[in-house]
């Protein structure tokens, strides 16, 4: 697509189940973003993929959060266990990772709820 | 850690007024980027800024990065309700991870 894609759009859960949200990112850009966000608020750093290197993971709010890009394309967030504090907007950004000035396209994001 | 203090957290204005933003860090950045975003939507970039000192004007709206790349401002000029949105800078870093303001929520009256 010409776009980033991003699912579930919505996805409510109870507290104590995992969930995965899923990124599809714009063919052909390297980098990849995960950023959440609460309600109104700007955007909190989770994770960060450049082309093979090591993900950048100092965003990560705990270990019950994890995230894996399988062949440099489509990305999974997945939290375990989850807690009512992980509502929030799921953001994923894909971009050419040009040095100094990346330029990111975001995905429409994924809300969850944990009741 | 890198911060971004954006300011003001919200912004409320009659269509016509005026208003800038700011956003400040006590780091360096490699470049300095403004986003908007509309609800249920994720942010849109509007502009890039690279350079100290470096004024871009898109249409209605002037954005200037700090001589020392820690600072920006994004002026407006007679806003309009079309203008509404939360607007977010980010900053850049020379391995591409962007840091975000908490953002700054603006809303133009008719």
């Amino acid at each position: 697509g010409a776009g980033v894609s991003q699912s579930p759009s919505n996805k409510v859960t109870e507290k104590g189940k995992d969930v995965e949200l899923r990124c599809d990112p714009i063919s052909g850009h390297t980098a990849l973003y995960w950023y959440r966000q609460s309600l109104g608020q700007g955007l909190e750093f989770l994770i960060y993929f450049q082309g093979n290197s090591a993900p950048d993971k100092s965003g990560l709010p705990s270990d019950r959060f994890s995230a894996e890009r399988t062949g440099g394309s489509v990305s999974t967030l997945t939290i375990q266990r989850t807690q009512q504090e992980d509502s929030a907007v799921y953001l994923c950004a894909s971009s050419l990772d040009l040095p100094g000035a990346n330029v990111l396209t975001f995905g429409a994001g994924s809300r969850l709820t944990v009741l | 850690t890198q911060l971004l203090e954006q300011s003001p957290q919200f912004l409320s204005i009659q269509e016509g007024e005026n208003l800038t933003v700011y956003c400040n860090s006590s780091s360096v950045f490699s470049s300095l980027q403004w986003y908007r975003q509309e609800p249920g939507e994720g942010p849109v970039l509007l502009v890039t800024v690279v350079t100290g000192g470096e004024v871009k004007k898109l249409k209605r709206l002037t954005f200037q990065f700090g001589d020392a790349r820690k600072d920006s401002s994004l002026h407006i000029t007679a806003a309009q309700p079309g203008d509404t949105g939360l607007y977010l800078c980010a900053g850049g870093t020379s391995y591409g991870k962007l840091t975000f303001g908490q953002g700054t929520i603006l809303t133009v009256h008719p």
